[in-house]
Order: structure tokens, then sequence, then C-alpha cells
């Protein structure tokens, strides 16, 4: 089957840098992507990665490593609008799910 | 370009009863996709719609059914309603059903069933 794991709560400080982590189990794997929600918000699109290697966009960048079935996302300068829960997900061709999510990070900004 | 829109955004029902939600895509998108949202249960998806066809279920009871339009716009139905039905409700869209396009999500529906 299919399974992903990441933290379920992380805390950080304004400013500073968090590193939220995401390790999969799944076939035919054909990328990891991130999703950021606010509470009784929408999932928004982060980033997706298919490749090996680091991706960067702004504030945020998320890196893969599909030898490892690993990857992360990484929010620098953090700020308070920064707290919401972070998803990772897994794009497959396995079963008939388009994509399968992780359970969900909550991060809470302190100043 | 207006995002995914999905009505009603809260929805109160009582068990036994059923609901009709609505989304629309964002525009040029063909392929709509239907997850369930619970505290315990996280995201789960329900299914996806193509050209008016169902191309793909998840693991939910027949109660839970849906439908595309021409015009792409989806529906989805919970006939029977339990308690346990009661989440956010959240469609999303994307160009294709190709696996590695984006997903765009609509604010959702909160159902809460009594």
């Amino acid at each position: 089957g299919q399974s992903l794991e990441q933290p379920s709560e992380v805390t950080a400080v304004e400013g500073a840098i968090v590193q939220i982590n995401c390790t999969y189990q799944t076939s035919g794997f054909y990328g990891l992507s991130w999703y950021q929600q606010h509470d009784g918000g929408a999932p928004t699109f982060l980033s997706y990665n298919a490749l090996d290697g680091l991706e960067e966009t702004g504030r945020f960048s998320s890196f893969l490593s599909r030898s490892d079935s690993y990857g992360y996302l990484l929010l620098q300068e953090l700020q308070m609008k920064d707290s919401a829960s972070y998803f990772c997900a897994v794009i497959s061709n396995f079963g008939n799910e388009k994509l399968t999510f992780g359970t969900g990070t909550r991060l809470t900004i302190i100043p | 370009k207006a995002g995914v829109t999905q009505t009603p955004r809260y929805l109160i029902k009582t068990r036994g009863q059923q609901v009709t939600l609505s989304c629309s895509p964002i525009s040029g998108h063909r392929s709509v996709s239907w997850y369930q949202q619970t505290p315990g249960q996280g995201l789960q998806f329900l299914f996806e719609y193509f050209s008016e066809t169902q191309r793909n279920k998840g693991n939910f009871p027949g109660r839970f059914s849906g439908r595309q339009f021409s015009n792409s716009r989806s529906e989805m139905n919970v006939s029977t309603l339990e308690l346990g039905d009661s989440a956010l409700y959240l469609c999303a869209s994307s160009l294709s059903t190709a696996s590695t396009d984006t997903q765009y999500f609509g604010p959702g529906t909160r159902l809460t069933v009594l």
C-alpha cells in the first residue's frame, strides 16, 4: 500500500528557519507535492518535486531524495502568517488516488 | 482567472437525509477530484471525474456518488447521511487526468450531520 509520515506538530520562532520532513512508501512514484492549509481554508499548492534535489520558491524550498523515499519542506524567514498545516502528498500510479496525502504537520510560529 | 468555487460553504443536515454539493473548476480545467477531510482520517480521496466520466474512485461506500457536466462543473451526492459523514468536502481541479498536473483546491463545503 501507500503510506506517508510527517511530524504532527512543529513550533518555530518568527524569523527563524524550520524544516518539515516527510517519508513515504509507495510504488509507481512520480513525485512529491507540498500543500499549505490555514485553519478553515483550502489546501494551497506550494511545490512539486519529481527529481532529486532542492527546488526553491522564495522563502520556501522543497527537497526530494527518491532513493531514500524522503522529502522535506524548508521555510525560511518565518512569519506569523506561516502558522498553518502543511501536507506532503505523493503522486503515483498506485491505486486509484491521484494524490495521497500525509496526515499533516501543524506549524506554530511564536514571536 | 477565478479559482475553484464550491457551494454551499456550510451545510447542516440530519441523519438519514441526503445532500448535494457543487464544484466549479478553474476555467479550462477538465478534471475534478473530490476529497473528504476529517480530523481523524485526514484528506481522503473520494473520486475523480473527467469528460463527464468517473475515472477513479476511493474506498467510500456507494452512498457517495458524483457526476460531472459538460461544462466540467461537478456535483457530489451523499445519501442516507450518517454522523460520521460530518467533514470538510474539498474539490480540486486540474487541467487533465495526468498524475503530474497540479491540483488546485476550492474552499470546501463544511457538512455537519446531526
